[in-house]
């Protein structure tokens, strides 16, 4: 079993819906869980980071996480088409130096 | 401020030949990494570096070797391509910790494209 599993998509969508990007993990040590977004050929970029377990808020973005299920979302609200890209999320592997384990990322298409 | 820079952005290999990789931070940045991205494997950890004169492996460091003779710089070599090394190479740095999350955040560079032929 993968440390981290992620759904590759691609995931199509219009304008304006919300969307629901998924993250599963094996290894409850996890403490918190991270966000990268990355458009087509760039570098992967930080959207979000939550500790633990809950929700938390950034504009139209919110980063969920159910530590009991080992389970990790990020809802877009009002999707645009500047947010399609590819979404990875990022979970570190061990405490101390914190080697972080990459999904191997969602990607998004958001049609005008 | 320019964050992270990869050069080249491109570049074509024979099997066997060398080449390095040369990233570049101005950001001040203790920790420096090397990745590469391959459809459905997702990023994977090459090597890395928590400080001037250190490295250390990754995941996949079989095939590559770094260097990190100044702070800023962190090099990544390939002594004898092999076309299992054609991928996307990604250089990042960061804090040991992130002064506002207590996370470690990454900063990546826009990548370098490598084929092996």
């Amino acid at each position: 079993q993968k440390e981290v599993e992620q759904d590759p998509g691609p995931l199509s969508v219009p304008e304006g819906a919300i969307v629901s990007l998924n993250c599963t993990y094996s290894n409850s040590a996890f403490q918190y869980f991270m966000w990268y977004r990355q458009y087509s050929r760039k570098g992967p970029e930080l959207l979000m980071y939550t500790y633990s377990s809950g929700n938390k808020e950034d504009g139209r973005f919110t980063a969920q996480v159910d530590k009991s299920s080992k389970y990790i979302s990020l809802f877009i609200r009002d999707s645009q088409p500047s947010d399609s890209a590819t979404y990875l999320c990022a979970i570190p592997r061990e405490t101390g130096f914190q080697k972080l384990v990459f999904g191997t990322g969602t990607r998004l298409l958001v049609s005008p | 401020n320019a964050g992270v820079t990869q050069t080249p952005k491109f570049r074509v290999l024979k099997t066997g030949q060398s080449m390095t990789l040369l990233c570049a931070q101005d950001m001040n940045h203790e920790y420096m990494y090397w990745y590469r991205q391959d459809p459905g494997m997702g990023l994977r950890l090459i090597h890395y570096s928590v400080g001037e004169g250190t490295t250390a492996k990754g995941e996949v460091p079989d095939g590559y070797n770094v260097s990190r003779l100044k702070k800023q710089n962190f090099l990544l070599g390939l002594e004898s391509a092999a076309p299992s090394q054609t991928s996307v190479y990604f250089c990042a740095s960061s804090y040991p910790r992130d002064r506002r999350s207590g996370a470690n955040v990454l900063t990546f560079g826009a990548g370098s494209r490598l084929t092996v032929l």
